[in-house]
């Protein structure tokens, strides 16, 4: 069965500072992995996807992430972050040969800015 | 195109009424995807349909839920009864067999059930 882990419930970090949100997963065959971010009150919105090829995928608003297979991780950067980024981030994990089967979600972590 | 739609944004009902959510996916689309989210459980899948069946439907939490496809433009999610422990937001999301699952979500329907 396949699962999707983000260790951390809440992060806290400084406007201007670097960012990186963990997240772990398993699954059978190779995965197709997500990040989606949700404002307050908003629904979900994707920031970055990873299907095959470079395992550094580039997203909206300077998010990029990395896939790293050895690890089952794919986790979620910025160099600098802007309040703006204030919101709950959740990883997901798919795959299926029709490429329209379920997403598993992660908990989220919800990120905090501060001045 | 407009995006996955959903209606209405808001519900307040009394315990033990119909709820009906409805949800428009993106047209082209033959996968949607029904959510549940609260803080105490956060994001669960309800139920989820291909080409208008439904194929895995283990999340509904209850008899009191159901969900239909009638064509490949519209669901509705019903709960009847409602109970208070039914207030959450639902979101509705599609995706296209060509798209590698990923799903475009709607902006949801918080339901409150008093």
């Amino acid at each position: 069965a396949q699962s999707v882990t983000q260790p951390d419930i809440h992060i806290t970090v400084s406007e201007g500072a670097s960012l990186e949100l963990r997240c772990n997963y398993s699954y059978g065959a190779t995965p197709y992995l997500f990040w989606y971010v949700q404002s307050p009150g908003q629904g979900l919105q994707l920031l970055l996807k990873y299907f095959s090829g470079d395992t550094l995928v580039q997203g909206i608003k300077g998010f990029e992430a990395e896939f790293k297979r050895s690890q089952s991780s794919f986790n979620l950067r910025k160099p600098s972050v802007h309040w703006s980024d204030a919101a709950e981030y959740f990883c997901a994990v798919g795959g299926g040969n029709f490429g329209n089967e379920k997403l598993t979600f992660g908990t989220g972590t919800r990120l905090t800015i501060i001045p | 195109d407009a995006g996955v739609i959903q209606s209405p944004r808001h519900e307040v009902t009394e315990m033990g009424q119909e709820v009906t959510l409805r949800c428009k996916p993106i047209s082209g689309h033959n996968s949607l995807f029904w959510y549940r989210q609260t803080m105490m459980r956060g994001l669960e899948l309800l139920i989820y349909f291909n080409n208008n069946v439904p194929i895995d439907d283990s999340g509904m939490p209850e008899d009191r839920f159901s969900a239909k496809m009638p064509n490949a433009s519209f669901s509705t999610l019903k709960i009847q009864p409602s109970e208070p422990r039914d207030s959450a937001v639902y979101f509705c999301a599609s995706t296209s067999g060509t798209s590698y699952n990923e799903q475009f979500f709607g902006p949801g329907t918080r339901l409150t059930v008093l």
